[in-house]
């Protein structure tokens, strides 16, 4: 009973490198979530998607790419890391649209751009 | 503009005692309020929740008050405990959007 699970845990970029975060859920939800979360800022949704083939942008999108080409799998793509997103990311899946239905998240992603 | 506001940034209690974080938000077609948990090195886990047509909700030794007319709504944790120490987000839904928009959140820790 995995949940949600993101891999790497921890991971170190110099800027203008790139990488790509995996989440994965074995619930069978519809949607999913990659979140930041900074000291003092919360969590900011950067992208979502609504179901297979999907994605949307969140409140902080720019710099970030994603794909969900499959039901199970989000993933977060950065095309030339900036120390600006150093943070930790998380991912996140819910049954249906928010009201009602509890998100779960994963672990998350600790991210340091030097 | 911050949809939800959250305070206190962080709060320190003593054992037994009670813990009282707060949100206030702008938007009326929000219909739901949950609280998430998140112990470190751990992503959050909803905690306790409720819809704008009801008052209060109590789940143990936590509570949610809201106040539809002032447009806020607290947590309450009543006979608060050292494994309580984590950080505390509200967050709001509706209005047509898609996930859930957060608080800032809340540093509480717990003093034995």
């Amino acid at each position: 009973n995995a949940g949600v699970t993101q891999t790497p845990k921890f991971r170190v970029l110099k800027t203008g490198q790139s990488m790509t975060l995996l989440c994965a859920q074995d619930m069978n939800h519809e949607y999913m979530y990659w979140y930041r979360q900074d000291p003092g800022m919360g969590l900011r949704l950067i992208h979502y998607s609504v179901g297979e083939g999907t994605t949307a942008k969140g409140e902080v999108p720019d710099g970030y790419n994603v794909s969900r080409l499959k039901k199970q799998n989000f993933l977060l793509g950065l095309e030339s890391a900036a120390p600006s997103q150093t943070s930790v990311y998380f991912c996140a899946s819910s049954y249906s649209r928010g009201r009602g239905s509890p998100l779960h998240f994963g672990n998350g992603t600790r991210l340091t751009v030097t | 503009q911050q949809q939800v506001k959250q305070s206190p940034q962080s709060l320190i209690v003593q054992k037994g005692g009670i813990s009282i974080i707060n949100c206030a938000y702008e938007n009326t077609a929000f219909d739901y309020f949950p609280w998430y948990q998140q112990f470190p090195g751990k992503g959050p886990a909803l905690l306790i929740a409720i819809r704008p047509d009801v008052s209060e909700k109590k789940e143990g030794r936590f509570t949610i008050s809201f106040n539809k007319s002032a447009k806020q709504f607290s947590l309450h944790i009543m006979d608060s405990q050292p494994g309580d120490s984590a950080t505390y987000f509200c967050a709001v839904s509706g209005g047509g959007a898609d996930g859930l928009t957060f608080g800032k959140g809340t540093h509480l820790i717990i003093q034995p």
